[in-house]
C-alpha cells in the first residue's frame, strides 16, 4: 500500500506565483524524498531530507519536513511554466530497507 | 552508458502472452529496482538488487512476475501470461549503492498495454 499521501492531487497557478504540495505518511522515516515526473515517464530526484532534518533549500526548492505530524511540503518559489510536472514524495523506513514507497503524487501545472 | 535505458519503450500484447522487459542501468551502479506505475497514480515497487541478487522481492504481485540480473548489469523482469490488470508503465532506476540516500536514477519506461 503506499505510505505517502500527496495533496492537493493537482495545483494550477500562474507563472511566478509559489506553488506548495503536502505529503502525509503513516510509518516512521529514516529519510523522505521529492522526486519529479515529467509526461508519465522517467523521474528525477529533487532533494533528500533526513528525519532529524527540518527544512531544507536547493535553488527554488524548499523542503519542510515534521516528523510529529508524518508530514513534508515541498515549496517551489517563482514558478515557471517549465515546473509543470507530478512530483511525488518518497519515504523509507528502518524495515523498508533500500525500498522507497512513493505517494500518489501531485500534478502541477504552471500557467504562463 | 549516460543513463539508464529500458527496452522496448512500448509494448502492446495479448493476453496470456509472457513479456520480457529490459533495463540497462547506468555503468557502476550495483543496486538496480523496479516500479510499477499505474495510470495516474503513484510508483508501486516491485524488487530491487543487489549486485545480481534479489534481496527483496516482497512487491512482485503474483508468481507470473519475475526477474533477473545477470553479470551486475542489464536486468529483465518477466511477466508470464500477461492479464489486463498488467497494463501499466515498468520504470527501473539504478543506485551507486542499495542504500535509500543514494540517488535513484530513473529509466525512460515501458508502457505495456495488454489487449
Amino acid at each position: 500500500s503506499q505510505q505517502g499521501e500527496e495533496d492537493p492531487q493537482a495545483l494550477s497557478i500562474q507563472e511566478g506565483e509559489n506553488a506548495t504540495m503536502n505529503c502525509s505518511y503513516k510509518t516512521s522515516i529514516n529519510n523522505l524524498q521529492w522526486y519529479r515526473q515529467n509526461s508519465g515517464r522517467g523521474l528525477v530526484h529533487l532533494i533528500l531530507i533526513r528525519s532529524n532534518e527540518r527544512e531544507k533549500h536547493s535553488g527554488r526548492l524548499r523542503v519542510t519536513l515534521d516528523t510529529s505530524k508524518k508530514s513534508s511540503s515541498l515549496l517551489i518559489t517563482a514558478s515557471r511554466a517549465a515546473d509543470t510536472a507530478s512530483y511525488f514524495c518518497a519515504t523509507d523506513g528502518e524495515t523498508s530497507g533500500s525500498r522507497l514507497t512513493f505517494g500518489e503524487g501531485t500534478q502541477l501545472t504552471v500557467n504562463p | 552508458g549516460a543513463g539508464v535505458s529500458q527496452s522496448p519503450s512500448n509494448k502492446v500484447t495479448e493476453k496470456g502472452k509472457d513479456v520480457e522487459l529490459r533495463c540497462d542501468p547506468i555503468s557502476g551502479h550495483t543496486a538496480l529496482y523496479w516500479y510499477r506505475q499505474s495510470l495516474g497514480q503513484g510508483l508501486e515497487f516491485l524488487i530491487y538488487f543487489q549486485g545480481n541478487s534479489a534481496p527483496d522481492k516482497s512487491g512482485l504481485p503474483s508468481d507470473r512476475f519475475s526477474a533477473e540480473r545477470t553479470g551486475g548489469s542489464v536486468s529483465t523482469l518477466t511477466i508470464q501470461r500477461t492479464q489486463q490488470e498488467d497494463s501499466a508503465v515498468y520504470l527501473c532506476a539504478s543506485s551507486f549503492r542499495a542504500s535509500p540516500t543514494d540517488t535513484q536514477y530513473f529509466g525512460p519506461g515501458t508502457r505495456l498495454t495488454v489487449l
